[in-house]
C-alpha cells in the first residue's frame, strides 16, 4: 500500500512559519499527494494536494521534491486556530486512502 | 458545515448489540467513504461506495457492513460489538470517483460510538 511518514508531533510559534514534512517513497507516478487536516473536535478537512509542482492556495503551499519521494506542507504565518492534525494521503494510491496518525501541530502563542 | 451530516451524534450501547449508523452525503456527491477513528489507531479508512456500488475496501471487519442507497445516503452496520468498537466513525463524501485528480472529501461531523 502507498505509505506516507510524519512526525508524529510538531511545535510552532504564532505568526512564524510552519514546515510540515512527509516521506513517501513508495509513490507512484499517478498518485496526488493531498493533505488534511482536523482541527479539534471536528471531521478532516481538504487542505491542498499536487502532483510534481509546487502549489499554493489561500490556506498553505505545498511544496514537493524532485524525485516526488516527500513532500513539505508550508503554513506561511501559523495562527493559534492552526493547531490541528495534518495529514499527508497519496490519492488515489490503492484507492484505500491510507490516512495514518498524521502531524499534530501545537501552536504556542 | 461540509454538508455532510451523519446521525446520530453519539450512540452509547452494550457489547453484543447492533447499531445501525446513517449518513447523508453533499447534495451531488456520488461517492460515500467511512472511517473508523480510535484514540491509537489514528483515522482508518472502512468502505467505498460510488453510486450504489462498493468499490473499496480498508479494514472493516466482517462484523461491519455499509450500503448506499438509490437515494445516495449511506448506512454503515456494527454488529456483535465489542468494547474495542467503540470510537469515532466518520462518513465523507465526494463528487466522483477516487481516480480523478482533485475529489476532495468533504467530511461529517462523526459519530461517537461507545460501547459498554
Amino acid at each position: 500500500d502507498a505509505k506516507t511518514t510524519q512526525p508524529n508531533s510538531m511545535e510552532s510559534n504564532e505568526e512564524e512559519p510552519v514546515h510540515l514534512p512527509c516521506n513517501h517513497s513508495t509513490i507512484s507516478g499517478t498518485d496526488y499527494i493531498h493533505w488534511y487536516r482536523q482541527l479539534p473536535s471536528q471531521g478532516p478537512e481538504y487542505v491542498i494536494h499536487g502532483l510534481t509542482s509546487n502549489v499554493n492556495n489561500r490556506m498553505a503551499s505545498l511544496a514537493i521534491a524532485e524525485d516526488r519521494k516527500s513532500s513539505t506542507l508550508i503554513l506561511h504565518r501559523a495562527t493559534l486556530r492552526d493547531a490541528a492534525v495534518y495529514y499527508c494521503i497519496l490519492l488515489p494510491g490503492t484507492y484505500k486512502y491510507i490516512f495514518g496518525t498524521g502531524t499534530r501541530l501545537k501552536v504556542l502563542a | 458545515d461540509s454538508g455532510v451530516t451523519q446521525t446520530p451524534k453519539h450512540l452509547i450501547t452494550a457489547t453484543g448489540q447492533r447499531v445501525t449508523l446513517r449518513c447523508s452525503p453533499r447534495s451531488g456527491d456520488l461517492s460515500v467513504y467511512w472511517y473508523q477513528q480510535s484514540l491509537d489507531q489514528g483515522l482508518q479508512f472502512l468502505i467505498h461506495y460510488y453510486n450504489g456500488e462498493e468499490r473499496a475496501k480498508g479494514n472493516i471487519l466482517e462484523r461491519f457492513s455499509a450500503q448506499q442507497f438509490p437515494d445516495l445516503h449511506s448506512e454503515l452496520n456494527l454488529s456483535s460489538l465489542e468494547l474495542g468498537d467503540s470510537a469515532l466513525y466518520f462518513c465523507a463524501s465526494s463528487l466522483r470517483l477516487a481516480g480523478a485528480p482533485l475529489n476532495e472529501q468533504f467530511f461529517g461531523p462523526g459519530t461517537r460510538l461507545t460501547v459498554l
